[in-house]
Formats: structure tokens, C-alpha cells, sequence
């Protein structure tokens, strides 16, 4: 087990905002990223470092942290953003871990 | 352009090896640390492995410690997993990532199914 855990779904309106948590130990010392990965294809990396955005990720999604709890924020869902997202991070041990993932819904 | 390229999926008994193979082009390999993660169909990812920049250091997941082995060639931009002692459990799409800093993938392969049965 990755020790992190997250909602398994949430849903919002289209254009609102959603806050999507990662909860575990490990978040204490170790930055969380999150994924994002549509039916059939692999993840990609949406924010890192704990509020990092690649290069090509829309400026709605945006990261944040707190003791044990990371957060990906949508400020202004879209269609396009449904799908699953997952957290990660590392453990004092070296391993890597994923939370459960959260499958968002875009009403 | 970084692309990563997995190979080597196939159809295997219980209790057979597999080698997957990941082809790394559009950096330079061997300044990346890399990992393999695998995802059950339905299911969620799970990390299976990590391997540093030269090889030295080298971490497994519980699910997988003992029967799978992560190994690199630098001078070719491969990365390999050896898969052996396979379970029906292990059925799943494998996706090599290179991490990127602060510890997240930043590149992922398409992936390479495996089916124990």
C-alpha cells in the first residue's frame, strides 16, 4: 500500500471549482504531484512539486499542501478535464507510491 | 521530443518470466532516474519500481520484491524489467516513466500489456 488516499469520485458543475485531496504520512516530508489519465491512454503529469505546472497544462489546475494533505484544484472545470487523477510521492524508504486515484465527473 | 517506447508484453502462464523492455529517445538517459508502473485493468496505478541514473540504487514495490528485477543500458537508452515467478495478479498494462524532479513522472510510455492465465 502507497499510504495515500484519496476520494475514489467527485463530480462538479461545468465551470466550477473542485478541490481533489491526497491525504498520507509521507506528504509530511515529500512533495505530492498529481496525474491525469483519460479512458485508454497513459497519465500525464498536470502539477508537481506540489504546485508546479508543466509546459502545456491549462492555468485552472493548481496544486497546494498542508501537513498531510495535498490538493489539486480546477478552478473552472470543463468537459475536457473529466477522467481519473492520481497523486504521488515518495516514502523515507526511497519507494514510490499512488494514492487510489479519483475519478472526476463534469456535469 | 522524449518518447519512451514499451515492448515485450505478452501471453504467459503462471509461474513464467517475461523481459519488458522500455526504448528512450529525445534526452539524454542516462540523466534521468526511471520506473516502471503497472495498472490492472479497472484498476488503479501502481508503482513498480525505481532506477537511479547509473543503476546503483534500485527500490521494488512490496507486490513485486523478489520475483521482478529492474536493470538500465545507458549506452543503448534501454530500460528493462524482468518479470519472473508471474501471478495471475500481475496482469495488467506496464508503463515506464522517467521521473523528473521532486519525484513525478514526467514521461510516460503508451505502455506493454501482460496476461498470466
Amino acid at each position: 500500500s502507497s499510504g495515500l488516499t484519496q476520494d475514489p469520485a467527485v463530480s462538479v458543475a461545468l465551470g466550477q471549482t473542485i478541490r481533489i485531496t491526497c491525504q498520507g504520512d509521507s506528504l509530511k516530508n515529500f512533495y505530492a504531484s498529481w496525474y491525469q489519465q483519460k479512458p485508454g491512454q497513459a497519465p500525464i503529469l498536470v502539477i508537481y512539486a506540489g504546485n508546479k505546472r508543466p509546459s502545456g497544462i491549462p492555468g485552472r489546475f493548481s496544486g497546494s499542501s498542508s501537513g498531510n494533505t495535498s490538493s489539486l484544484t480546477i478552478t473552472g472545470a470543463q468537459a475536457e478535464d473529466e477522467g481519473d487523477y492520481y497523486c504521488n510521492s515518495r516514502d523515507r524508504s526511497g519507494g514510490r507510491g499512488f494514492g487510489g486515484g479519483t475519478r472526476l465527473t463534469v456535469l | 521530443e522524449v518518447h519512451l517506447v514499451e515492448a515485450g508484453g505478452d501471453l504467459v502462464q503462471p509461474g513464467g518470466s517475461l523481459r519488458l523492455s522500455c526504448a528512450a529517445s529525445g534526452f539524454t538517459f542516462s540523466d534521468f532516474e526511471m520506473n516502471w508502473v503497472r495498472q490492472a485493468a479497472g484498476k488503479g496505478l501502481e508503482w513498480i519500481s525505481y532506477i537511479s541514473r547509473t543503476g546503483n540504487f534500485i527500490y521494488y514495490g512490496d507486490s513485486v520484491k523478489g520475483r521482478f528485477s529492474i536493470s538500465r543500458d545507458n549506452a543503448k537508452d534501454l530500460l528493462y524489467l524482468q518479470l519472473n515467478g508471474l501471478r495471475v495478479e500481475d496482469t495488467a498494462v506496464y508503463y515506464c516513466a522517467r521521473e523528473g524532479p521532486e519525484f513525478n513522472f514526467d514521461y510516460w510510455g503508451r505502455g506493454t500489456p501482460v496476461t498470466v492465465s
